[in-house]
């Protein structure tokens, strides 16, 4: 399975600002999607980003809040926007390989204060 | 749209013994893939296991294997000689591809404990 790295592993913010995770993985992967884990929730999808294309967004979440880039086959890249206390979660990415399984990064721990 | 449920939030086993986890889930679709991951404390997605719709056999990895009920659209985990390293969050999860979607949709969770 695909090596999967992001960065920051976690970060304190303060509300109003704006925080981008990296995430990078050692091969080339065609389908890359990105989570938010909430304080002891499950997981959920935030959107997908495809290499060349404008990322696709789950309902309830809007470009505007969480602009992603896709410049590679092996990196994409999370902005949280104006963040505030409510987008205190994990972040975590994701990559589609071999029959349809997802590949998950180490996440990023994001504190909004 | 599909959901997943997962009706035991918390479980506990004595190390060595076995435990099974629950796994129930609703789709209109024929063609789907289920997946069990796990999630230790540092917070790091494993998948576990993965079982195909159309395969009738149950899936088996090691230690883990599932009983896969799709006319009761029910997917449970079993781990056998229960290990501390298995103490972590599972998650139940669903796949199709259909409408183009390519969402995983998860569970919320049951966290495990393996006791001494």
């Amino acid at each position: 399975s695909a090596v999967i790295s992001q960065k920051p592993s976690r970060d304190i913010c303060q509300r109003g600002t704006s925080l981008t995770i990296q995430c990078q993985v050692d091969s080339q992967v065609t389908m890359m999607f990105w989570y938010r884990q909430q304080p002891g929730q499950s997981l959920t999808l935030i959107a997908t980003a495809n290499q060349g294309s404008e990322a696709t967004y789950e309902s309830g979440f809007v470009i505007d809040k969480f602009p992603i880039s896709r410049p590679n086959l092996t990196f994409s890249t999370l902005t949280v926007s104006n963040m505030s206390p409510e987008d205190s979660s994990i972040y975590l990415c994701s990559v589609e390989q071999g029959y349809n399984e997802q590949f998950f990064g180490p996440g990023t721990r994001l504190t909004v204060l | 749209a599909q959901t997943v449920t997962q009706s035991q939030p918390e479980m506990s086993v004595q190390e060595a013994e076995t435990v099974t986890l629950s796994c129930t889930y609703d789709t209109s679709e024929s063609n789907y893939y289920l997946f069990w991951y796990k999630q230790p404390p540092s917070r790091q997605m494993i998948l576990v296991i993965r079982q195909e719709a159309y395969k009738q056999q149950n899936a088996t990895e090691n230690r883990f294997s599932v009983n896969f009920q799709k006319a009761a659209k029910s997917f449970s985990l079993k781990i056998s000689d229960s290990q501390l390293g298995d103490t972590a969050m599972y998650f139940c999860a669903f796949y199709s591809t259909g409408a183009g979607s390519y969402q995983l949709t998860f569970g919320k969770g049951t966290k495990l404990s393996v006791i001494p």
